[in-house]
């Protein structure tokens, strides 16, 4: 399975900043993907992330406040942009290997204060 | 709306006590059923995919199973750490690999 690495683990923000995170895969893959689990529940995915095409955004998440870059096979970053108390999450990405299962990397805590 | 209901929400078991976690799931078409485990400030770690009704699959202390309708994880004689939330996934025959996910069962088991 893949190995898959993320920046930051952590992160303590202020309100209206933004936080890009970084998502690092050690295989090449085609399709990433972006999720968030807010305190005590569940994940919800936020888009995908394909290499050379724009991010596919669920309902309820918009490009706006979730830019998401994929400069390659192996990389892919999330922004957070103008954040509030609401954002405070914990931010996964994913990716799909040739049988269609789905592996997470480590997560990044982000509270805003 | 593809949906997924985990059952029970919480679940307290002594060691070795055997028990089983529920996964019901109402979608359109059904290309894959998964099961992670997630402990507390970690991602994901993936367990198990199930294709179609009928299949089973074993891990160590784990066996899930599939129906049309539902999931179950049996866990045989727990240990202290095998103490996580387990969650359940679907992945349908519409469009991307992506998962709808339930709000996972928390399993804590002690010695």
């Amino acid at each position: 399975s893949a190995v898959i690495s993320q920046k930051p683990s952590r992160d303590i923000c202020q309100r209206g900043t933004s936080l890009t995170i970084q998502c690092q895969v050690d295989s090449q893959v085609t399709m990433m993907f972006w999720y968030r689990q807010q305190p005590g529940q569940s994940l919800t995915l936020i888009a995908t992330a394909n290499q050379g095409s724009e991010a596919t955004y669920e309902s309820g998440f918009v490009i706006d406040k979730f830019p998401i870059s994929r400069p390659n096979l192996t990389f892919s970053t999330l922004t957070v942009s103008n954040m509030s108390p609401e954002d405070s999450s914990i931010y996964l990405c994913s990716v799909v290997d040739g049988t269609y299962e789905q592996y997470f990397g480590p997560g990044t805590r982000l509270t805003v204060t | 709306e593809d949906q997924v209901t985990q059952s029970p929400e919480a679940l307290r078991l002594q060691e070795g006590e055997s028990s089983s976690l529920n996964c019901s799931y109402t979608v359109s078409g059904l290309r894959g059923l998964f099961w992670y485990r997630q402990d507390p400030g970690k991602g994901p770690e993936f367990l198990f995919t199930l294709y179609s009704a009928g299949e089973e699959k074993e891990k160590e202390r784990l066996k899930a199973t599939l129906t049309k309708k539902e999931s179950f994880l049996h866990i045989t004689a727990p240990k202290p750490e095998d103490s996580a939330t387990y969650l359940c996934a679907v992945a349908v025959n519409s469009g991307y690999s992506t998962l709808t996910f339930g709000k996972g069962t928390m399993l804590l088991v002690s010695p």
